[in-house]
């Protein structure tokens, strides 16, 4: 198994600041992935995590809005900028040791927006 | 039409009720995964399988990779099993989740 440590639990920011999130990992992993759900709906995939290169982002999402970051195999970061009440969201962080392994899920980060 | 439906959407049971939650999915898949979410929003993964049937504790699972259907299901459900529950399918490397269905266990 893998434990997650994902910080903040939840925020209620202001439009047009940006919020980083923080996903720790207690060994290496080497795949990691950004969820967002948006109330009423299902996760959705905005990114995988790559370490040492630049991240890839599924359809619908660039990095100018969401820039990520994972400098070594534990640890990873997204930011959230510029942020509209639209970006109100449940922003998980996910971890899988390889492809088609057992994916696990941080507690997620409550992202209110006014 | 999604790639993963789940039924129900909601569902409301009695302490000690035997549950079942179902899922379909459209495409071809490497694995299924069902989770399970808390108010929070945290996500715990229960089951991931492939084929047959897993078993932990109260929890069954079940694929049947023909069909493309699974089923999870509760026995002797309890208060503390009141969450969302989540079905992902694993295809090209990637996760693809269904709606979830909010169970609600009552006293």
């Amino acid at each position: 198994s893998a434990v997650i440590s994902q910080k903040p639990s939840r925020d209620i920011c202001q439009r047009g600041t940006s919020l980083t999130i923080q996903c720790q990992v207690d060994s290496q992993v080497t795949m990691m992935f950004w969820y967002r759900q948006q109330p009423g709906q299902s996760l959705t995939l905005i990114a995988t995590a790559n370490q040492g290169s630049e991240a890839t982002y599924e359809s619908g999402f660039v990095i100018d809005k969401f820039p990520i970051s994972r400098p070594n195999l534990t640890f990873s970061t997204l930011t959230v900028s510029n942020m509209s009440p639209e970006d109100s969201s449940i922003y998980l962080c996910s971890v899988a040791r390889g492809l088609n392994t057992e994916a696990f899920f941080g507690q997620g980060t409550r992202l209110t927006v006014v | 039409k999604n790639e993963v439906e789940q039924s129900p959407q909601n569902l409301t049971a009695q302490e000690g009720e035997f549950i079942t939650i179902n899922c379909s999915y459209s495409v071809g898949i490497s694995a299924l995964h069902w989770l399970q979410q808390h108010p929070g929003g945290g996500i715990v993964s229960l089951f991931m399988l492939s084929s047959g049937k897993k078993k932990h504790g109260r929890l069954i699972a079940t694929i049947n990779i023909q069909e493309k259907h699974s089923s999870l299901h509760i026995t002797a459900s309890h208060p503390r099993d009141s969450a969302v529950y989540i079905c992902a399918v694993c295809s090209n490397y990637k996760l693809t989740f269904g709606k979830g269905t909010l169970l609600t266990v009552n006293p």
